[in-house]
């Protein structure tokens, strides 16, 4: 029963490198969120997907942050020309549909299942 | 999204109770609250979510405040491995997204 998995767990980047963060979900999982969490803070939202589309993105700190999940499963988070700022480890989330719904009782959500995270180091 | 307060460290026994606190006074009618922990080195895991009623999993037990303007996370006998980073958040029921708000957590640590 493999859980959501995340590569490379360690990244170093030199300022102005571009680099690639793979995320996959757990099989069948709809949702999936991107968080950034700086040290000794708690996780930020980024971005968040269903299925393939990308719903909500508010969270992305600048243009050079581009996530995408084309064939609604594995997701790659890239950063372009990174920054000193950019070093946090970056979390990957994911969840069966958002909520759900009983026949007759209310709305309720998921849980979202997160994987270990990759450590990114920008010097 | 309404706000949580939460001490920013406890300290525990191991094999004693440990109630955690958080504060949600401005919580809308309409939002869940959830607890999520994270252990060292790891990404956040679920704990417990509740709106109204007390709720007990295999995990802990969440108590509500009747006005629901506070909780509580209850380890009924802390281990080593409840050390952790705990989350209080609160979610609206009627789905304004996915998301979840972090605040900054209250970090347990527990004595041998």
């Amino acid at each position: 029963g493999a859980g959501v998995s995340q590569s490379p767990r360690y990244k170093v980047a030199k300022r102005g490198q571009d680099v690639a963060l793979r995320c996959d979900p757990i099989s069948g999982h709809v949702s999936l969120f991107w968080y950034q969490q700086a040290l000794g803070q708690g996780p930020e939202f980024l971005t968040y997907f269903q299925n393939e589309a990308q719903l909500d993105k508010s969270g992305l700190p600048s243009d050079r942050f581009f996530a995408e999940r084309p064939e609604g499963s594995v997701s790659t988070l890239k950063i372009q020309r990174t920054q000193q700022e950019d070093s946090a480890v970056y979390l990957c989330a994911s969840s069966l549909e958002v909520v759900s719904r009983t026949l007759k009782g209310p709305r309720s959500y998921n849980e979202q299942f997160f994987g270990p995270g990759t450590r990114l180091t920008v010097l | 999204d309404a706000k949580t307060t939460q001490p920013n460290s406890m300290e525990s026994n191991e094999e004693e109770p440990v109630h955690l606190p958080c504060n949600h006074s401005t919580i809308s009618g309409t939002d869940y609250i959830h607890w999520y922990r994270q252990l060292p080195s790891q990404g956040p895991e679920y704990v417990i979510h509740g709106l109204t009623s007390n709720v007990n999993n295999r995990m802990a037990s969440l108590a509500i405040a009747e006005d629901r303007k506070s909780s509580t996370l209850i380890l009924h006998r802390a281990t080593l491995r409840d050390a952790a980073v705990y989350y209080c958040i609160l979610r609206d029921v009627n789905f304004k997204g996915g998301k979840l708000i972090f605040g900054q957590g209250t970090e347990l640590s527990v004595k041998p």
